[in-house]
């Protein structure tokens, strides 16, 4: 199975601030990695899929990127409702394994 | 509107069985597959199964395997989640998604709220 590690677990960040994470795949996934954004008590949201490709209606300060087998979200311009918990999930194979979260708190 | 919804979730004891189901509206449900995935209380998303659009070949995640069952009713635009031989740590609020490819990348684009599975005794 294909692990995803992600990095940092937490994070304090303020308004206005640009935030990275990082996910990594334990081998080759090409540019198959999606990011999700989960708010307490909330289903999942799909954020970015393919390494690259922002999902329909969400804000531009979400961008995705890749470097061989490591990825990067960043938000650029952190806005209070981008505070929740954020996860990777790589589109490769089955099964189709998530990171183990990184939650964005001020 | 796009909409996916679950139900069924329960508190069941040790070894028990229970079925989750999913009743999905506003899109063409036959032409997509469809999975499970599970967040246990406090914890990240684990994916549980998914089921091919005609519902002709499942897949599963080794935990689940051999006690868990995908099927669909593409007729009644529904999803289900059979499983048998519950374990404490199938506790989970367990979501229906809706899957799709992205750039060759597959992914889980809408998301029902979630119904939560208590195994307890």
């Amino acid at each position: 199975d294909i692990q995803m590690t992600q990095s940092p677990s937490s994070l304090s960040a303020s308004v206005g601030d640009r935030v990275t994470i990082t996910c990594r795949a334990s081998q080759s996934i090409s540019a198959y990695l999606n990011w999700y954004q989960q708010k307490p008590g909330k289903a999942p949201k799909l954020l970015i899929f393919a390494a690259y490709s922002l999902q329909s209606g969400v804000p531009s300060r979400f961008s995705g990127s890749r470097s061989g087998t490591d990825f990067t979200l960043t938000i650029s311009n952190l806005q209070p409702e981008d505070f929740a918990t954020y996860y990777c999930q790589q589109g490769y194979n089955i099964p189709r394994t998530f990171g183990h979260g990184t939650k964005v708190e001020i | 509107e796009v909409q996916l919804a679950e139900s069924g979730g329960n508190l069941v004891q040790p070894g028990g069985s229970l079925r989750l189901s999913c009743a999905a509206s506003g899109f063409t449900f036959s032409s997509y597959s469809m999975n499970w995935v599970r967040q246990a209380p406090g914890k990240g998303l684990e994916w549980v199964s998914d089921i091919s659009s005609g519902g002709t070949t499942a897949s599963y995640a080794d935990s689940v395997k051999g006690r868990f069952t995908i099927s669909r009713d593409n007729a009644k635009n529904s999803l289900f989640l059979q499983m048998n031989s519950l374990r404490d740590e199938d506790t989970a609020v367990y979501y229906c998604a809706r899957g799709g490819f992205g750039s060759g990348s597959y992914y889980l684009d809408i998301w029902g709220q979630g119904t939560l599975v208590t195994v307890s005794s």
